[in-house]
């Protein structure tokens, strides 16, 4: 079976420009999470959906915005990029939006602002 | 204060030797626990949810102390494969909070 895809691997664009990453859960899985890692640190939380509805979301700008299409994909969108947006963003799927879930991430997309 | 706190390390150890990693975390009302491995440039990997009644799987042990809000991890007789960063993980509703993380490396 294949496990959680993202797209794309890599990307590098400028600062004002907008971005959107993809990702497929595990078949089953009803929930995705988005995170986003930057060297040296622990991934940092930044949505949660479940069943296409926000269930939760982290200390992040407006500028990042999320939504989970029928089939349990998701796009995460970002929109006016900053140089500080550059970092490897990770999508996590799980059966369901419960504690205790154990979390299932992709290989993740690394953005690069210049 | 962070939300979770773990030494980042690094510790250097001889294979065969034992190492532990320690782990706070501040919000009383979190519901589970986990430690995950990280090897560099890749994704986060499940290494084993912890219990309150401590958990075993091979040569890896996990521990948690509700009371003193303080997760273990111990690896016995480290291997050269066991390199990696071990990020502890305390989930509460949906919200998943990882440390900053504890960079292991194992010396031949």
């Amino acid at each position: 079976d294949a496990g959680v895809t993202q797209s794309p691997t890599h990307l590098i664009k400028t600062r004002g420009q907008h971005v959107t990453l993809r990702c497929s859960p595990i078949s089953g899985h009803k929930s995705v999470s988005w995170y986003q890692q930057v060297l040296g640190q622990g991934p940092q939380f930044i949505f949660q959906y479940y069943e296409k509805e926000e269930r939760g979301r982290g200390n992040f700008p407006d500028r990042f915005s999320a939504r989970q299409f029928p089939n349990y994909s998701s796009e995460l969108n970002v929109n006016a990029l900053l140089l500080g947006d550059s970092a490897l963003y990770l999508c996590a799927s799980s059966l369901e939006a419960r504690a205790g879930e154990k979390l299932f991430f992709g290989s993740g997309t690394q953005l690069s602002v210049l | 204060r962070k939300e979770v706190e773990q030494d980042p390390g690094p510790f250097n150890v001889p294979e065969g030797a034992t190492v532990a990693f320690n782990c706070t975390y501040s919000n009383s009302a979190s519901q589970s626990f986990f430690w995950y491995r990280q090897d560099c440039r890749k994704e986060p990997k499940l290494l084993m949810s912890v219990y309150s009644s401590g958990n075993e799987d091979g040569r890896f042990t996990a521990q948690l102390n509700r009371a003193s809000q303080y997760i273990s991890l111990l690896i016995r007789d480290s291997k050269l494969s066991d390199s990696a960063t071990y990020l502890c993980v305390v989930n509460a509703l949906y919200k998943y909070i990882f440390g900053t993380g504890t960079r292991l490396k194992v010396l031949a």
